[in-house]
């Protein structure tokens, strides 16, 4: 069965920095396009990263320079790391798959969810 | 970055109801448009690609249609279960970009 577990999340001061896990299952994250898609309390979907492969990755503007996505092949496993967290970081982050042929996300784990407040 | 104006941002409607969303791009995405529906609490689910395309599982009530800059989901005969959030996203270019959301919710 196909599945991608989040975790890594918790609460969090400003300026901390902490690395979120997405462990895949069911298929190889080196031949995937995997992605991180945030949603802040009430609001809507916003995709933050994807990597695919040897290493190509690809960030949102808002998040360039702070946080890094990278993989673990030999545990199957993607990882955002989020330096500088601030209150605008606080959300539910979803590790998704995109559809092969397409850019559209087609696997989504159940997200794990950051809180950073002092 | 394209950019995706989704509309309206809610909708009442009652079982048995047709519903319309609509989604433009700020620029041309040809048929690379995606909808996903949300219930509260859950991870967004995959119902339409390349723009018209369903998704393995999901009822042929839901349909997408459009191409260029403007797109269209509807959902006929609005069930129970299709009260949520649903979110347009363009899938034409990096960085991805999802709809402002279209809540669904029961007249």
């Amino acid at each position: 069965e196909v599945e991608l577990v989040e975790s890594g999340g918790g609460l969090m001061q400003p300026g901390e920095s902490l690395r979120l896990s997405c462990a895949a299952s069911g298929f190889t994250v080196s031949g995937k396009y995997m992605n991180w898609v945030r949603q802040a309390p009430g609001k809507g979907l916003e995709w933050v990263s994807c990597i695919f492969g040897s290493g190509t990755t690809y960030y949102a503007d808002s998040v360039k320079g702070r946080f890094t996505i990278s993989s673990d092949n030999s545990i199957n496993t993607v990882f955002l790391q989020v330096n500088s967290l601030s209150a605008e970081d606080t959300a539910v982050y979803y590790c998704a798959t995109i559809k092969r042929g397409t850019t559209s996300f087609d696997i989504w784990g159940q997200g794990t969810r950051v809180t950073v407040s002092s | 970055d394209i950019r995706m104006t989704q509309s309206p941002s809610s909708v009442s409607a009652s079982v048995g109801d047709r519903v319309t969303i609509t989604c433009q791009a700020s620029q041309v995405i040809s048929s690379w448009l995606a909808w996903y529906q949300q219930k509260p609490g859950k991870a967004p689910k995959l119902l339409i690609h390349t723009a018209s395309i369903l998704e393995s599982g999901v009822p042929s009530r839901f349909s997408g249609s459009g191409s260029g800059t403007d797109f269209t989901l509807t959902i006929t005969n609005l069930q129970p279960e299709d009260f949520a959030t649903y979110y347009c996203q363009q899938a034409h270019s990096f960085p991805l970009i999802f709809g402002g959301g279209t809540k669904v919710e029961i007249k």
